[in-house]
């Protein structure tokens, strides 16, 4: 069963740029999260979809944005890019439903740099 | 607010040598505890999830056990490759996402 796919793996960018990631969960997991983490805050929730609307969203600005498409697959977009928004961006897919235990399953993340 | 606190922040062991790491929590009515595993340049791995006070869980050298304010994440005779960063984190009523800990990085030399 294939994991969590997240793309691009790594990337650079320069100050003022936007930049757009990808992530396709596991199939059948229709809840996408997603979260940053930065060697001096550990991993910060962003957001999270499920079916295609946003149902959480964590304390970043307006800069960062997402949305999940039809085929539960989804993508972040950071607009601006600004110094301190390089870190490795990890999407995280779950099962909903009866059969949910909460469970996050991660993919690789995307390595972003910003100079 | 949920929070996590988890220590050491790092711990260096010789193989063989057992040890514990421990994570603290608040959490407004907890829904799950989690204990997930992270090599470098890698998403985390999902290894346990832990629901109410008393509850253990085992896998290989691994055993997490939960009380109502910590949870333990107990390394048995641990192998060079045990060595990784292990996360803990915790679900509560306050919505669907995770608060995580910021880690105990382990080595284990051999």
């Amino acid at each position: 069963k294939a994991g969590v796919t997240q793309t691009p793996r790594y990337l650079i960018k320069t100050r003022g740029q936007q930049v757009t990631l990808s992530c396709s969960p596991i199939s059948g997991h229709r809840s996408v999260s997603w979260y940053q983490q930065t060697p001096g805050q550990g991993l910060q929730f962003l957001f999270e979809y499920f079916s295609e609307t946003q149902r959480n969203k964590g304390n970043f600005p307006g800069r960062f944005s997402g949305r999940q498409f039809s085929n539960s697959r989804s993508e972040m977009n950071v607009s601006t890019l600004e110094l301190g928004d390089s870190a490795l961006y990890l999407c995280a897919s779950s099962l909903e439903g009866y059969r949910n235990t909460g469970e996050l399953f991660f993919g690789e993340g995307s390595r972003l740099t910003v100079l | 607010e949920d929070q996590v606190t988890q220590s050491p922040e790092a711990l260096r062991l010789q193989e063989g040598e057992s040890s514990s790491l421990n994570c603290s929590y608040t959490v407004s009515g907890l829904r799950g505890l989690f204990w997930y595993r992270q090599d470098p340049g890698k998403g985390p791995e999902f290894l346990f999830t832990l629901y109410s006070a008393g509850e253990e869980k085992e896998k290989e050298r691994l055993k997490a056990t939960l009380t109502k304010k910590e949870s333990f994440l107990h390394i048995t005779a641990p192998k060079p490759e045990d060595s990784a960063t292990y996360l803990c984190a915790v679900k509560g009523t306050s919505g669907s996402r995770l608060t995580f800990g910021e880690g105990t990085q382990l080595t284990v030399n051999p």
